[in-house]
């Protein structure tokens, strides 16, 4: 089982549409969670960080976790075709006593394709 | 205010080359990171400083050595390039472990 798991898509949807993007993890203790955007040849961008259970809005974008059932979501109101890139989820490992490793682990992302 | 700058952008080499892939960070962050990128593979640490004076392999560290010149300085070293060494290349930075990561513009390296 991978650490951490999305659908690689692509997920489609109509412009001004909600998009809901999904990740799944395996390490029961992470702490730190984050949802990076990544447009074709171009390098990551933080979008959201989540550290606790629940929602976080930020704009257009809510992220929400679920660590009884690790998984966190993004969700993307009113969608634009601009919002179309790859998002890549990304889970700290905790490493015990030591607290949080350097060890960010990334999904290999879900391509998101907002029709016009 | 650049945050993290990568050079070269671009890279041809061929195979048993050298060759020094540099970042640098204006971020005042304590932890350097060095990703590559290989489609269906998603990024995968190479070697990362979580602060000046150390470093750690990471998940694919074989082929590469890196050094941590200072705080804002973090380099990775390509002794003898091969094929499977052609990739896009990311450095990053965070405050600390616990923290989000800020990732550089990205080197493409093609091994001939």
């Amino acid at each position: 089982q991978k650490e951490v798991e999305q659908n690689s898509g692509p997920l489609s949807v109509p412009e001004g549409a909600i998009a809901s993007l999904n990740c799944t993890y395996s390490d029961r203790v992470s702490q730190s969670f984050f949802w990076y955007r990544q447009y074709s040849g171009k390098s990551p961008e933080l979008i959201m960080s989540i550290y606790s259970n629940g929602d976080k809005e930020d704009g257009r974008f809510t992220a929400q976790l679920n660590k009884a059932s690790q998984y966190v979501s993004l969700l993307i109101r009113d969608s634009q075709p601009s919002d179309s890139a790859t998002y890549l989820c990304a889970v700290n490992l905790w490493g015990g006593y030591g607290g949080a490793t350097n060890k960010l682990i990334f999904g290999t992302g879900t391509l998101l394709a907002v029709q016009p | 205010n650049a945050g993290v700058t990568q050079t070269p952008k671009f890279q041809v080499l061929k195979t048993g080359q050298s060759m020094t892939l540099q970042c640098a960070q204006d971020m005042n962050h304590n932890s350097m990171y060095w990703y590559r990128q290989d489609p269906g593979m998603g990024l995968r640490l190479i070697y990362y400083s979580a602060s000046e004076g150390t470093t750690d392999k990471g998940e694919v560290p074989n082929g590469y050595n890196v050094s941590r010149l200072n705080k804002r300085e973090f380099s990775l070293r390509l002794e003898s390039a091969a094929p499977s060494q052609t990739s896009v290349y990311f450095c990053a930075t965070n405050r600390d472990s616990r923290y989000e990561q800020y990732f550089g513009p990205g080197t493409r390296l093609t091994v001939t």
